[in-house]
């Protein structure tokens, strides 16, 4: 079955500094990439996904990148504002329906110094 | 659109006592639910898939005993936590699976349920 790995597990940025988290995955049949953010105490929210066939999305201050060959992919967040610091997960998903499981990262903790 | 309610938000019970906890989806028909596990500091375990009038799929070391999950709706499958001890104390969240449009099959997650067994 699939395996993603993720790394730091805690990350601490200056405010207004980027941070990036980094994931791998292990079963080359996936193709679908979604980053989640989650803050104490709640479930996880989705805040950018990426697709096999594309390499790179973006959305604001953040941004993913897919190097299906090395079966990587990265979280970047720009200009980091204290609100950023959460818990974020990586994911992937093997087939584009919304029923196939989804299979998460250990997770990173990310800490904006002020 | 797409929110998905889990209730109750958090359950304090005795060992022995079984658990009952509801998601549901507001806004849209989910065929496919799931449930994870989640211990404090640590990723999300999927414990099983849920479908819309048919058995639940269990992850391999889930008890399906242990863990009676009901999908009877398009809108609300519901976790069983049976005689609960300690060690079953987690936190709980489900998520359903919505289509929404073009190339867009995302997963909704519950705000989570956080059951403790003393």
């Amino acid at each position: 079955g699939e395996n993603v790995e993720q790394h730091p597990s805690t990350l601490s940025v200056q405010e207004g500094d980027s941070a990036v988290i980094k994931c791998t995955y292990s079963d080359s049949a996936s193709n679908y990439f979604p980053w989640y953010k989650q803050e104490l105490g709640k479930g996880p929210q989705l805040i950018i996904d990426i697709r096999s066939n594309v390499g790179e999305k973006k959305d604001q201050r953040i941004a993913v990148t897919l190097n299906k060959t090395a079966k990587h992919f990265s979280l970047h967040i720009t200009e980091t504002q204290p609100e950023d610091s959460a818990v974020y997960f990586c994911a992937a998903r093997e087939g584009y329906s919304s029923a196939s499981k989804i299979i998460f990262g250990s997770g990173t903790r990310l800490s904006i110094r002020p | 659109g797409a929110v998905v309610s889990q209730h109750p938000s958090r359950v304090i019970c005795k060992s022995g006592t079984s658990v009952k906890i509801e998601c549901r989806s507001l806004d849209f028909q989910a065929t496919t639910m799931f449930w994870y596990r989640q211990f404090p500091k640590k990723s999300l375990m999927l414990m099983a898939t849920s479908n819309e009038g048919s058995k639940a799929t269990y992850e391999q070391g889930v008890e399906k005993d242990k863990f009676l999950i009901n999908h009877a709706s398009l809108t609300l499958s519901t976790l069983t936590v049976t005689s609960a001890h300690p060690e079953d104390s987690s936190f709980y969240i489900c998520s359903a699976g919505a289509y929404r449009g073009r190339d867009r099959n995302e997963q909704f997650f519950g705000p989570g349920t956080r059951l403790t067994v003393l």
